[in-house]
């Protein structure tokens, strides 16, 4: 079925660690997001991407990576986890045009709900 | 700054009375609006939006939402909530990037 898959659904791990959080979309949407949803704070987005190869920061991007080199795939990486950034993370995409991606609905994942001890 | 706001934290209602759940947003033009629900382990999914024109619309699931421009609000509302729509809600207002409210979480009462 269509849609957009984040893998895994549940993640612990520990403080130093490294660890990727995936995210697949069958849409072929061009831009992807990454957020994540905190108590008090709704979503906040990490970082996103308008095509492959193109990604950029977004409000709280410090101590994540990503890349994009597939248009179905953004995966997001904690280089070196701590405890700040347990929380749920959402994937998300759109179909926007490039440059216009504020316009347009964002379809989500489930979520990744990720504790770091 | 910009930003968005949902005054209301939590709102419990009885179940076939009338909803309204407010956002409040502060930025310099008008900005794209979204409503979204949250069910319990799932992710946002998408109940209406505006981007111009008539100000009353109409979404998925009964519900409709208002912009009033002067107050630089987006209130929803539906006339009759049911036991399902129990769920959190999440405003977002897109000019530029996107925002979402802090969410506001809906039980309902039998």
């Amino acid at each position: 079925d269509a849609g957009i898959t984040q893998s895994p659904r549940y993640k612990i791990t520990e403080t130093g660690r490294q660890v990727t959080l995936m995210c697949h979309q069958t849409w072929s949407h061009s831009y992807m997001f990454w957020y994540r949803q905190d108590l008090g704070h709704g979503l906040r987005l990490i970082y996103y991407s308008a095509a492959a190869d193109i990604t950029d920061k977004g409000e709280v991007p410090d101590g994540y990576v990503v890349s994009r080199s597939k248009t179905e795939n953004f995966p997001l990486t904690l280089e070196s986890a701590t405890r700040s950034q347990t929380s749920v993370y959402f994937c998300a995409s759109s179909d926007s045009d490039l440059g216009e991606w504020s316009n347009q609905p964002q379809h989500f994942g489930d979520g990744t709900r990720l504790s770091i001890l | 700054a910009q930003s968005v706001t949902q005054p209301d934290i939590h709102i419990t209602v009885s179940e076939g009375a009338s909803l309204e759940l407010r956002c409040n947003y502060s930025y310099g033009a008008t900005p794209y609006l979204f409503w979204y629900v949250q069910s319990p382990g799932q992710g946002l999914q998408l109940l209406l939006k505006y981007f111009s024109g008539d100000t009353l619309v109409q979404g998925i699931k009964g519900f409709e939402a208002e912009f009033k421009r002067s107050q630089s609000s987006f209130n929803l509302r539906k006339p009759s909530v049911h036991w399902s729509d129990a769920a959190e809600y999440f405003c977002a207002v897109g000019i530029n990037d996107m925002r979402f409210g802090a969410g506001t979480r809906l039980t309902v009462k039998p």
